[in-house]
């Protein structure tokens, strides 16, 4: 089955410093990616949508200066959390659309685990 | 736009009892509907899915769901829990007419009781 693997797992980070966070569909083309992130015990909130070689479509409330989202090619997709504070610190999880697929399924990644110190 | 409604932050059944766990989404244009389930710590692993053929949809691990249109729901159930379902389980919903993003419920949390 189409495979998203996300790195690293985890980090930890202190504040100020940047953390790039790559995410890659493994067995299939993704055009689209797309970023969430989750808080403790609640839902996924939509960041933003990726698309390969184009500029990522932020949802609104979403500092696009600080989450920087590169799709630069059809496996690979980053977002890089830029002067980390500790309020980023959440779960990040992305998703890849696989195109040819019925219904446009997403398959998620893993998810990596930012805390900020 | 659409939305997705779970009720129930909460659900907590008996080993071996019916799963039921309520989604109701709403739309404006044909949905397709997914239930997801997230384990501490992991992603999400896709449970099923609906996109406009069978109403009835039966999905991994002895899941399935229905896909109403007159009640605007797609409520997950399962016949008998087993220790190994106690996990998160999110309903979600997207536009079948194009390459939209997938739009969450707050989720549902469901316990096992041995």
């Amino acid at each position: 089955g189409a495979v998203v693997s996300q790195h690293p797992s985890r980090v930890i980070c202190k504040s100020g410093t940047s953390v790039k966070i790559e995410c890659r569909s493994l067995d299939f083309q993704a055009t689209t990616m797309f970023w969430y992130r989750q808080f403790p015990k609640q839902s996924l909130m939509l960041m933003a949508t990726s698309n390969e070689g184009s500029k990522a479509t932020y949802e609104q409330g979403v500092e696009k200066d600080k989450f920087l989202i590169n799709h630069a090619s059809l496996t690979l997709s980053t977002l890089t959390v830029t002067s980390a504070h500790p309020e980023d610190s959440s779960f990040y999880i992305c998703s890849a659309r696989d195109a040819e697929g019925v219904g446009y399924e997403q398959y998620f990644g893993p998810g990596t685990r930012l805390t900020v110190t | 736009a659409q939305s997705v409604t779970q009720l129930g932050s909460h659900v907590s059944v008996s080993e071996g009892a019916l799963v039921l766990l309520r989604c109701n989404y709403s739309s404006s244009v044909p949905p397709y509907l997914f239930w997801y389930v997230q384990y501490p710590n992991q992603g999400l692993q896709l449970l099923l899915k609906y996109t406009s053929a069978a109403t009835l949809v039966k999905g991994i691990n002895g899941f399935e769901a229905e896909f109403k249109k007159s009640e605007t729901s797609f409520h997950l159930t399962k016949p008998s829990a087993h220790m190994s379902d106690a996990a998160e389980y999110f309903c979600a919903v997207s536009e079948s007419s194009g390459n939209t993003p997938l739009v969450f419920g707050k989720g549902t949390r469901l316990s096992v009781i041995a």
